[in-house]
């Protein structure tokens, strides 16, 4: 069973388009991120939920904003894709604990804005 | 944000040991030490963490300096499997739901 889950692991789409990535968690964890790594490979923290909430929203367009359903589950939609946007965007969670908190990744979701 | 330094590249021999050192001379008391690798074309996957004492698990040592301001990730016996992307990251107590990655050193293990 994959932990942390993303839908779909590659996704090529025109500019000004409109899509979305999915991402599931199957531990129970309370906390789930979107991270996006871009050409040059830096992994940058877009968002973070907790229990539903928002925490962290960095400085991010708000063409992307993300959902969060349940507790198991934090999505990511972005309006008028542009080539920019092309990356690598990593889900990930966390249990709620405040010591040894390890984060778990899916594999993640290949964007490419052509 | 505390931040951490690392060497941009690192080469090892396979089954021999690695020592990937990590400077974070601004660190605070209550900032764990985290390790993250990125194997390619994979998502981050921890390694290790610790605080003031070193640490071993099956995959890594983690040693941590007396004063905390760096620390070193000891793998024992390289394996080409090891190849990836290592990042040392500080994770306050205190800001647990906040991970951040800096540009990691990349290790690249030759047979």
């Amino acid at each position: 069973d994959t932990a942390v889950s993303q839908t779909p692991k590659y996704l090529v789409t025109q500019m000004g388009n409109d899509k979305s990535i999915k991402c599931e968690q199957n531990l129970g964890h309370d906390t789930m991120y979107w991270y996006k790594q871009d050409s040059k490979k830096f992994l940058k923290i877009m968002f973070s939920y907790n229990n539903k909430e928002l925490i962290i929203n960095e400085t991010v367009p708000n063409r992307f904003s993300p959902k969060s359903p349940d507790k198991a589950h934090l999505n990511l939609h972005i309006n008028s894709l542009e080539l920019g946007d092309s990356a690598v965007y990593f889900c990930a969670s966390s249990p709620g604990s405040i010591v040894g908190n390890t984060i778990y990744f899916g594999e993640g979701s290949w964007l490419t804005v052509v | 944000d505390a931040k951490t330094t690392q060497p941009n590249s690192m080469e090892s021999n396979e089954e021999e040991p690695v020592h990937l050192p990590c400077n974070h001379s601004t660190i605070s008391g209550t900032d764990y030490i985290h390790w993250y690798r990125q194997l390619p074309s994979q998502g981050p996957e921890y390694v290790i963490h610790g605080l003031t004492s070193n640490v071993n698990n099956r995959m890594a040592s983690l040693a941590i300096a007396e004063d905390r301001k760096s620390s070193t990730l000891i793998l024992h016996r390289a394996t080409l499997r090891d190849a990836a992307v290592y990042y040392c990251i500080l994770r306050d107590v205190y800001n647990n739901n906040d991970m951040r990655f800096g540009a990691g050193t990349r290790l690249t293990v030759k047979p």
